[in-house]
C-alpha cells in the first residue's frame, strides 16, 4: 500500500517568515494530494489540494508543489501569522472509480511566534 | 449548512466493552469514511462506505465494523475494547471524488 513520509515533525518560525513542509510518497499511481490543517480539539480541515496533472497550485499565502518523478510534494506558507499555528498533514491517494482513500503523513506541528 | 456531525464527543469505556460511534455526513455527501487518530500521529484509515456499500477497509482487526444507512449516516462499532483502542475517531464525508470534510471526532478512552 501507499506510504507517506512527512518532515519536519515540528517547525518553529517567526511571524512573517515562510514555512515549508515536505512529503514523499511511495505509490507512483497516486494522483491526488490534499493538505489538511488540524487545530486543537478539531478535526482536520482541507486547506489545499493538487492533482497529478498539475505541478503547482496557489491559494493566497498557501502554495503546493508536486514532483511526480521524485514522488514528493511540498506545502509552502508565506507571511506566516500566529493563527497558522496548527498541525498540518499531507496525504496521498489514488482517485479512481467512485472513491479515493488518502493515506496521511504523521503530521507537522507548526508554531508561529508573534 | 451543518458540517459533519459526530456523537458522542467524548466517552470512557472499560476494557472488553463494546462501543458505537455515530456520524452524520454533510447533506448531499454519499461517501463516509472512518479514521483512527492516535495522539501525535496522522489519521489511519479504518473504513469507507459509498451508497451503503463498503468501498475500502484498512488494516484493523475484525473487532471493528461499520455500516451506512439509507440516509448516508454511519456507525462505527468496536467490540472487545482494548486499551490500545483509545484514540480520536474521525468521520469524514465527501462527494464522489472530492476532498474530505472531517467532523470534530469522538474521543474514546478505554480504561
Amino acid at each position: 500500500g501507499e506510504n507517506v513520509e512527512q518532515h519536519p515533525s515540528t517547525l518553529s518560525v517567526q511571524e512573517g517568515d515562510s514555512a515549508v513542509i515536505k512529503c514523499t510518497y511511495s505509490d507512483s499511481a497516486s494522483n491526488y494530494f490534499p493538505w489538511y490543517k488540524q487545530e486543537l480539539g478539531k478535526g482536520p480541515q482541507l486547506i489545499i489540494d493538487i492533482r497529478s496533472n498539475v505541478g503547482e497550485k496557489k491559494d493566497q499565502r498557501i502554495a503546493v508543489t508536486l514532483n511526480k518523478t521524485a514522488k514528493h510534494f511540498s506545502l509552502h506558507i508565506t507571511e506566516t501569522q500566529p493563527e497558522d499555528s496548527a498541525v498540518y498533514f499531507c496525504a496521498a491517494s489514488l482517485a479512481s472509480g467512485g472513491s479515493y482513500i488518502p493515506t496521511f503523513g504523521r503530521g507537522t506541528s507548526l508554531i508561529v511566534h508573534p | 449548512d451543518a458540517g459533519v456531525t459526530q456523537s458522542p464527543t467524548h466517552l470512557i469505556k472499560t476494557r472488553g466493552q463494546q462501543v458505537t460511534l455515530r456520524c452524520s455526513p454533510i447533506s448531499g455527501h454519499k461517501s463516509v469514511s472512518w479514521y483512527q487518530q492516535v495522539l501525535g500521529q496522522g489519521p489511519q484509515f479504518i473504513f469507507q462506505y459509498y451508497e451503503k456499500e463498503e468501498r475500502g477497509r484498512g488494516n484493523f482487526p475484525d473487532r471493528f465494523s461499520a455500516r451506512q444507512f439509507p440516509n448516508y449516516s454511519s456507525e462505527l462499532n468496536v467490540n472487545a475494547l482494548l486499551l490500545g483502542d483509545s484514540a480520536l475517531y474521525l468521520c469524514a464525508s465527501s462527494l464522489r471524488q472530492g476532498g474530505y470534510t472531517f467532523g470534530s471526532g469522538t474521543r474514546l478512552t478505554v480504561v
